[in-house]
């Protein structure tokens, strides 16, 4: 089972709200990702976590707070986001974090923000 | 960030048709990943490629890992009209013993026509 769920699967908010993405996997995997994808572009990599502590932040802003409670799961806080901020937000999960060959990443379905 | 060089950008091809694709990137990468996207969903992983020269097929889905280490193909064979979406590629370095990034190609839109 190569699953990774993301909720909400679809999100509005103001520039002024605090929401959270959240994401969850249980396959057992040590690294975890945040990537954010434009309309017609890759993802673009923001975070990533490697046995649950912070290894790449891709000179993400602040507005953007990730967290990684377990090994299962990782959020995305946000706070005071502009309507650029706008697009889909994936969460990835895979074995190590890179620092092993064979690395896989797995995506989830995505979380759709609008920021109005 | 970096991006690989993929592709074509976009192919319209009649149901039934062979299609193939190419990344190239100007560094060696230890791990070639194809995924297909579906629009409003998140990228669904094909095809994953360790070793230089290695082919691996799934389906009507062929993927080669080049010697070189710095490209890779996908072909997909007798089209059907589900294969629309976007294709992308992604390469990551060899192993440095910190968390290394994924790097994806620009994307190949493909639509099949009846």
């Amino acid at each position: 089972d190569t699953e990774v769920t993301q909720t909400p699967k679809h999100l509005v908010m103001g520039m002024t709200n605090k929401k959270s993405l959240k994401c969850e996997q249980h396959m057992g995997h040590r690294a975890m990702y945040w990537y954010k994808q434009k309309a017609k572009k890759p993802p673009e990599l923001m975070f990533v976590y490697s046995y649950e502590k912070l290894s790449i932040n891709e000179s993400v802003p602040s507005r953007f707070s990730p967290e990684c409670p377990n090994s299962s799961l990782l959020n995305l806080h946000l706070h005071a986001l502009q309507p650029e901020d706008s697009a889909l937000y994936l969460c990835a999960s895979s074995q190590s974090a890179g620092t092993v060959s064979g690395n896989t990443i797995y995506f989830g379905e995505g979380s759709w923000l609008t920021v109005v | 960030g970096q991006q690989l060089n993929q592709s074509p950008q976009s192919m319209f091809i009649q149901e039934g048709e062979d299609v193939s694709m190419n990344c190239t990137s100007s560094s060696i990468f230890n791990t070639w990943l194809w995924y297909k996207q579906d629009p409003g969903e998140g990228p669904v992983l094909l095809i994953a490629l360790y070793k230089a020269g290695e082919l691996t097929s799934n389906g009507r889905l062929t993927a080669q890992f080049g010697i070189t280490r710095k490209d890779s193909f996908l072909n997909i064979s007798a089209s059907i009209p589900s294969d629309v979406g976007i294709y992308f590629c992604a390469g990551q370095p060899p192993p440095s013993g910190t968390a290394s990034k994924l790097t994806f190609g620009t994307g190949t839109r493909l639509q099949v026509t009846l």
